[in-house]
């Protein structure tokens, strides 16, 4: 079943704005990924953030965590168009070791 | 350095046929996932290998499905007697491990399957 609920499904932004994806989840977890998706294939691993950071950073992405509310932020800065993609948060919890819970994901459209 | 590798690419078969899915980790990752993603849906978590433990298959949707992981490195997933809902992407990821620092996924670019 799936854990993450990422918000909103669709997001369509002008190159050179900022992009604010959430993801909310319902259970306890160990940490909190993000991966990106081009066109329905393999998904490529943007950051992981631990259930006791509340912040990282990557380059242009920054993703927060706040485990009080179950929630986590993806932010996009300076967004290129090279950016659109699907990207979905990913949770792992302590008593499933291993698997990953996906939500449905976040399609991102950067136009030139 | 080669990343994770999937066969075939694309898989077209007919109701009731069984197939094969081949899954390469990336080398020295002692962990493989097996994941598939249905139209417009997230990942669904299928089964998990790491090293000569028990594999988790709590994700196989049914008995028509089962995976192999030999010799610790390739995995092959088998569908037997497939049906039309069978059709998805199946992505195949693997990890250093399972513990800190060792846990992140790189996934293969996935094998898409459609069942007439």
């Amino acid at each position: 079943s799936q854990q993450g609920e990422e918000d909103p499904q669709a997001l369509s932004i002008q190159e050179g704005e900022n992009a604010t994806m959430n993801c909310s989840y319902k259970t306890s977890i160990n940490n909190l990924q993000w991966y990106r998706q081009n066109s329905g294939r393999g998904l490529v691993h943007l950051i992981l953030i631990r259930s006791n950071e509340r912040e990282k950073h990557s380059g242009r992405l920054r993703v927060t965590l706040d485990t009080s509310k179950k929630s986590s932020s993806l932010l996009i800065t300076a967004s290129r168009a090279a950016d659109t993609a699907s990207y979905f948060c990913a949770t792992a919890e302590g008593s499933t070791l291993g698997r990953l819970y996906f939500g449905r994901g976040t399609q991102l459209t950067v136009w030139p | 350095g080669a990343g994770v590798s999937q066969s075939p690419s694309n898989k077209v078969t007919e109701k009731g046929k069984d197939v094969e899915l081949r899954c390469d980790p990336i080398s020295g990752h002692t962990a493989l996932y097996w994941y598939r993603q249905s139209l417009g849906q997230g990942l669904e978590f299928l089964i998990y290998f790491q090293g000569n433990s028990a594999p988790d298959k709590s994700g196989l949707p049914s008995d028509r499905f089962s995976a192999e992981r030999t010799g610790g490195s390739v995995s092959t997933l088998t569908i037997q007697r497939t049906q039309q809902e069978d059709s998805a992407v199946y992505l195949c990821a693997s990890s250093l491990g399972m513990m800190m620092a060792r846990e992140t996924q790189y996934f293969g670019p996935g094998t898409r399957l459609l069942v007439l």
